[in-house]
Formats: C-alpha cells, sequence, structure tokens
C-alpha cells in the first residue's frame, strides 16, 4: 500500500537554486528515509531521520520531520545538474520488522 | 552499508513463460525480504513480504499464485513470475532486513527490468 504523497510532483530549476520537496505520511512511523533513484536505475539511499528528531543535515541535504502534522521535507542546498532525478520518501512503520512504505516521488530537474 | 544483490539485471521473455529472479543478501543474514514492483514514471509498490522459512505476506491485488515467492536460507529470495505477460513488465526491486523484530536498516538489491513480449 502506499502511504506517502509527496509534493511537488515534479520540480525543474536552474543550477544554484534550492530544491524543496515536501512529503505527508498517514500512520506513525519510527523513522523516515529519502531515496534517489536516476531514471532506470536503483534506489540510493541519502538520509534517515528519527520519530524523535527534527532536523537532519548531511552535506546539501536537510531533511526536517513535523510528527504533529505528519510532514517531512527534503531540501537540496545550491542543486547541480547531477542532483537530476526522483527523490522518494519511505516511511519505517512503528511496527518493527516491516517493509517500507514509499510516497508517489518527485521528479527533479536540475539544468545547467 | 551491507550489500543486496539481485540477478538477473535484465530479462526479456516471451509472453507465457515464467522467470526467475534471485535476491541475495551477500554479507548478512536476512531474516525478512519484501519485493516491490515499479511501474515507469511510477513509486515502488510493496508486493509481499517473506519471512525465512515459512510462507510469503502478499499484499492485497498481488496474485500470489502468479508471483510465487522463496525464502529457503538467511541470504537468498526468490521471485517467479509465472506465466508472465506484458503487462507484468516493470522493474522489481528486492530489499532485506537484517533482524526481524528489529528496526535495522533495510537494504535494497539494484532491481531487475522485465520485459515481457
Amino acid at each position: 500500500s502506499q502511504q506517502g504523497e509527496e509534493d511537488p510532483q515534479a520540480l525543474s530549476i536552474q543550477e544554484g537554486e534550492n530544491a524543496t520537496m515536501n512529503c505527508s505520511y498517514k500512520t506513525s512511523i519510527n523513522n523516515l528515509q529519502w531515496y534517489r533513484q536516476n531514471s532506470g536505475r536503483g534506489l540510493v539511499h541519502l538520509i534517515l531521520i528519527r520519530s524523535n528528531e527534527r532536523e537532519k543535515h548531511s552535506g546539501r541535504l536537510r531533511v526536517t520531520l513535523d510528527t504533529s502534522k505528519k510532514s517531512s521535507s527534503l531540501l537540496i542546498t545550491a542543486s547541480r545538474a547531477a542532483d537530476t532525478a526522483s527523490y522518494f520518501c519511505a516511511t519505517d512503520p512503528n511496527q518493527a520488522g516491516t517493509a517500507l512504505i514509499f510516497g508517489k516521488g518527485t521528479t527533479l530537474s536540475v539544468s545547467s | 552499508g551491507a550489500v543486496v544483490s539481485q540477478h538477473p539485471s535484465r530479462v526479456i521473455c516471451k509472453s507465457g513463460t515464467s522467470v526467475k529472479i534471485e535476491c541475495r543478501s551477500l554479507d548478512f543474514q536476512a531474516t525478512t525480504m519484501f519485493w516491490y514492483r515499479q511501474f515507469p514514471k511510477q513509486s515502488l509498490m510493496l508486493m509481499a513480504t517473506s519471512n525465512e522459512g515459512s510462507k510469503a505476506t502478499y499484499e492485497q491485488g498481488v496474485e500470489k499464485d502468479k508471483f510465487l515467492i522463496n525464502h529457503a536460507s538467511l541470504t537468498l529470495s526468490t521471485l517467479t513470475v509465472t506465466s508472465a505477460h506484458p503487462e507484468d513488465s516493470s522493474f522489481y526491486i528486492c530489499s532485506a532486513r537484517e533482524l526481524a523484530g528489529g528496526h535495522n536498516e533495510q537494504f535494497f538489491g539494484p532491481g531487475t527490468r522485465l520485459t515481457v513480449l
């Protein structure tokens, strides 16, 4: 079952600009993760934020989590053409051992 | 992180044939493995959860007789698409958790692209 909704569905920006993607989910979670997928390729794990965390940074990535609103955002700063990809949030349910549930994804296009 | 492999990476078959996809955890034991399907320009949809030594649990709408899952060892799960049809063409991705009952990280295989002619 698909849990998350992401917006926007598609985002086009210029190199150097920031890109913000949002994710909403429906049930309680243990953690939320963001993945990148280049066209036709496998998933690349970007960052994990636990339910008791509000913000996390990794290089040019900044993730926030608001469990009261059941939402998360991924900010990519100073974007590059190589950031062009689809980005998915995935929620880890509050029941151990169950699968990650993916959002619908945001397709990011960064032009140089 | 831990490594999950899939074989084959790409397969083309004729309609009506069966295709087997293997998913292996290379450097850890996976008591639980998951199979996802991804259609073009869509997200990953969970198909089933397999636990070593027991029957797989299928998500609603996934035909268990069409998508046979076997998790015979702690490092190998297989997905067999039986009597494949063009609508089964998709990107199939497996993943594995290291321990049952815990929130250990889930590791993903590189995916298998199935094309049914």
